[in-house]
């Protein structure tokens, strides 16, 4: 079975570009969790989906920073404009809720790097 | 929200047990105790969870303590592959909501 899919793996932009990160989900799972990984920070949760729906986004850090979810398939995140504090592994993970703890399941991760 | 500590490190043999704790003395009734490692250079990974009895997967155990305010993640024998940061995790029992990371054990397996 296919796992969670994010592209790119590597993305290296110059400061002030706009940078899409993409996320594919587990087919059937509901829950869509976007993290962010720095050496500093550790791994921080930046949003969630539950059925497309943005539940808690208090963990994006500013306003250039955006999540969508268009439909239970795919999600994006999107910076603009990227700032080098922005370099981090960004990871996208789903889940199916059932009300009991499901577990998350984590793709390969994209690794930022702003110039 | 309930907080979970955890050694920094932790170093083991080969093919010998690992015991890896977790304290939560200020867990609630409802949280369950999940844990996830994180291999190197990869995305984390859902290791076990349980509520208040002991658990059992092919990856490894879980033993919860009966106040439920420590946990203990067991390997039964470890290889270099289980070499990675071990993170303990309380999410509550709607589980519908992102987990909370702390700085996890690192957990080093000596050949």
């Amino acid at each position: 079975d296919a796992g969670v899919i994010q592209s790119p793996r590597h993305e290296v932009t110059e400061m002030g570009q706009e940078v899409t990160l993409r996320c594919k989900p587990i087919s059937g799972h509901n829950s869509l969790f976007w993290y962010r990984q720095t050496m500093m920070r550790g791994l921080e949760l930046l949003i969630y989906f539950n059925n497309n729906v943005p539940i808690d986004d208090s963990g994006m850090p500013e306003d250039r920073f955006s999540a969508k979810m268009p439909n239970a398939s795919f999600s994006t995140l999107k910076i603009q404009p990227s700032e080098p504090r922005d370099s981090a592994v960004y990871f996208c993970a789903s889940s199916f809720q059932s009300g009991v703890g499901q577990p998350q399941h984590f793709g390969d991760g994209t690794r930022l790097s702003i110039l | 929200d309930a907080k979970t500590t955890q050694p920094n490190s932790m170093e083991s043999n080969e093919e010998e047990p690992v015991h890896l704790p977790c304290n939560h003395s200020t867990i609630s009734g409802t949280d369950y105790i999940h844990w996830y490692r994180q291999l190197p250079s990869q995305g984390p990974e859902y290791v076990i969870h349980g509520l208040t009895s002991n658990v059992n997967n092919r990856m490894a155990s879980l033993a919860i303590a009966e106040d439920r305010k420590s946990s203990t993640l067991i390997l039964h024998r470890a290889t270099l592959r289980d070499a990675a940061v071990y993170y303990c995790i309380l999410l509550s029992g709607g589980g519908a909501d992102g987990l909370t990371f702390g700085k996890g054990t690192h957990l080093i397996i000596q050949p």
